[in-house]
C-alpha cells in the first residue's frame, strides 16, 4: 500500500514552454502533498506543500508564479514549470501523506531536461 | 527551525564490513526520523523510520537506527555490507505539525570487493 506514481517519468522541452507534473497517491487519500527538487549530486529540497482545496504554501526562495502548484482531489497534485528555462532542468520529486501518521511516501521523480 | 547534518559526504568500506552512517539533527521537539537510500535517477525508498517508543529500529536489508536524543543523533548501521549497498543515503528530520521533511546533504557509500 501507500504507493506515489509521477507522469512523465522524463520529459524535455523547449525554453519558453511550460511543462506539467502530475503526482498521484494511488490507493490511499493525500491530505497533504510535497513538491521536491534535486539538482544533480545534491539533496532534496522542499519546494512547496498543499492542502486539498488550498493554496500551495512556497519554501523561501521560490517563484510561486514560476511552479504553480494546484491539489484538486485527495489523490492529485500538479506542478507546472511554466515559461521553462534550462536553469529549471531539474529533478522534482513528490511526496504524499496520509491520514494516519507524519511519514511521506514518495513518487518514483520527474527528470525535466529544458533545451 | 529543523536542520539535518550528514557530516560524511563519501564512505568508502569494504564488503562483509560493518558501516555506520552518522547522521545529527536539530529540532525543537521531538523529531520524527527518517533514514532513505536513492540509486541514481531513481526515487527515494525509505530504510527505517523513527517515530516514538523503542529507539533502536529496525529496518529492511538489515540496517537499524538508533535514535539518541542527548547526542541529537540518528546514525544508521549495519554489521555486514553487500556491494549491492553501494549508493546513495538520506537522512531526514520530520517536524509535527507542519508535517515537512528535511533532507540531510546525503552520503555515498562505495563499497569495495
Amino acid at each position: 500500500g501507500a504507493v506515489v506514481s509521477q507522469h512523465p517519468s522524463r520529459v524535455i522541452c523547449k525554453s519558453g514552454t511550460s511543462v506539467k507534473i502530475e503526482c498521484r497517491s494511488l490507493d490511499f487519500q493525500a491530505t497533504t502533498m510535497f513538491w521536491y527538487r534535486q539538482f544533480p549530486k545534491q539533496s532534496l529540497m522542499l519546494m512547496a506543500t498543499s492542502n486539498e482545496g488550498s493554496k500551495a504554501t512556497y519554501e523561501q526562495g521560490v517563484e510561486k508564479d514560476k511552479f504553480l502548484i494546484n491539489h484538486a482531489s485527495l489523490t492529485l497534485s500538479t506542478l507546472t514549470v511554466t515559461s521553462a528555462h534550462p536553469e529549471d532542468s531539474s529533478f522534482y520529486i513528490c511526496s504524499a501523506r496520509g491520514t494516519w501518521d507524519n511519514e511521506q511516501f514518495f513518487g518514483p521523480g520527474t527528470r525535466l531536461t529544458v533545451l | 527551525a529543523q536542520s539535518v547534518t550528514q557530516p560524511d559526504i563519501h564512505i568508502t568500506v569494504s564488503e562483509g564490513a560493518s558501516l555506520e552512517l552518522r547522521c545529527n539533527y536539530s529540532y525543537g521537539a521531538t523529531p520524527y526520523l527518517f533514514w532513505y537510500v536513492q540509486s541514481p535517477g531513481q526515487g527515494l525508498q525509505l530504510l527505517l523510520k523513527y517515530f516514538s517508543g523503542d529507539t533502536l529500529v529496525q529496518g529492511i536489508k538489515g540496517f537499524e537506527a538508533e535514535f539518541k536524543r542527548s547526542q541529537s543523533s540518528f546514525n544508521l548501521r549495519k554489521p555486514s555490507v553487500h556491494w549491492s549497498d553501494a549508493t546513495e543515503y538520506f537522512c531526514a528530520v520530520g517536524a509535527s505539525g507542519t508535517y515537512k521533511y528535511i533532507f540531510g546533504t546525503g552520503t555515498r557509500l562505495k563499497v569495495l570487493a
